[in-house]
């Protein structure tokens, strides 16, 4: 299993600003994740957090507006950039631990743009 | 195209057996989840079918038939805290999870 911590756990922040969401975890893992979840509904997927090289996006989601990092096995971070109304979601990371077949989830960051 | 089909809101009974059904088209199947998430919580790990058949852990059972693209989640003895959103997910052929919108569970007394 994994353990996932998530910084901060929730955020309001204005209009045209970014936001840098951390994500750690208490172990090496090979693949990590980030998700956005709408109230009510269910997980969208963002991109896979590759270490050591670009992410990988999802089908509406780019590089200069969603950012990540992972410079190593335990940690990752996502910037949420030049903010709207519409990125007002809950930001999930997740990893895949090495000898592990489920995703483990951090719990959560909840932003709010106004 | 891929899609995942689950009901959207089921009501249950405390003490009472509910079943979850799970529909599912992908490229390529690499195993089923199910999880489970609590209101404002993330979603925890409840279960796993890659072979078809009945898998059974305490209260909670999935089952998998591959060749019908469906799975279900039986929740047995249930109880208030099983009011929670359940969430059904597959692994692609990338092992990429495609999920489902999700079940909220009502459990009523």
């Amino acid at each position: 299993s994994a353990v996932i911590s998530q910084k901060p756990s929730r955020d309001i922040c204005q209009r045209g600003t970014s936001l840098t969401i951390q994500c750690q975890v208490d172990s090496q893992v090979t693949m990590m994740f980030w998700y956005r979840q709408q109230p009510g509904q269910s997980l969208t997927l963002i991109a896979t957090a590759n270490q050591g090289s670009e992410a990988t996006y999802e089908s509406g989601f780019v590089i200069d507006k969603f950012p990540i990092s992972r410079p190593n096995l335990t940690f990752s971070t996502l910037t949420v950039s030049n903010m709207s109304p519409e990125d007002s979601s809950i930001y999930l990371c997740s990893a895949l631990p090495r000898e592990g077949r489920e995703q483990y989830f951090g719990p959560g960051t909840r932003l709010t743009v106004t | 195209g891929q899609n995942i089909d689950q009901p959207t809101e089921m009501t249950a009974t405390e003490g009472a057996i509910v079943q979850i059904n799970c529909t599912y088209q992908t490229s390529g199947f690499n195993g089923l989840f199910w999880y489970q998430q609590h209101a404002g919580e993330a979603p925890t790990f409840l279960s796993y079918n890659v072979l078809d058949g009945l898998e059974e852990k305490g209260r909670f059972s999935s089952f998998l038939s591959r060749s019908k693209g469906y799975s279900y989640l039986l929740l047995k003895e249930l109880q208030m805290k099983d009011s929670a959103s359940y969430l059904c997910a597959v692994a692609d052929s990338n092992y990429q999870l495609i999920w489902g919108a999700g079940t909220k569970l009502i459990i009523k007394p």
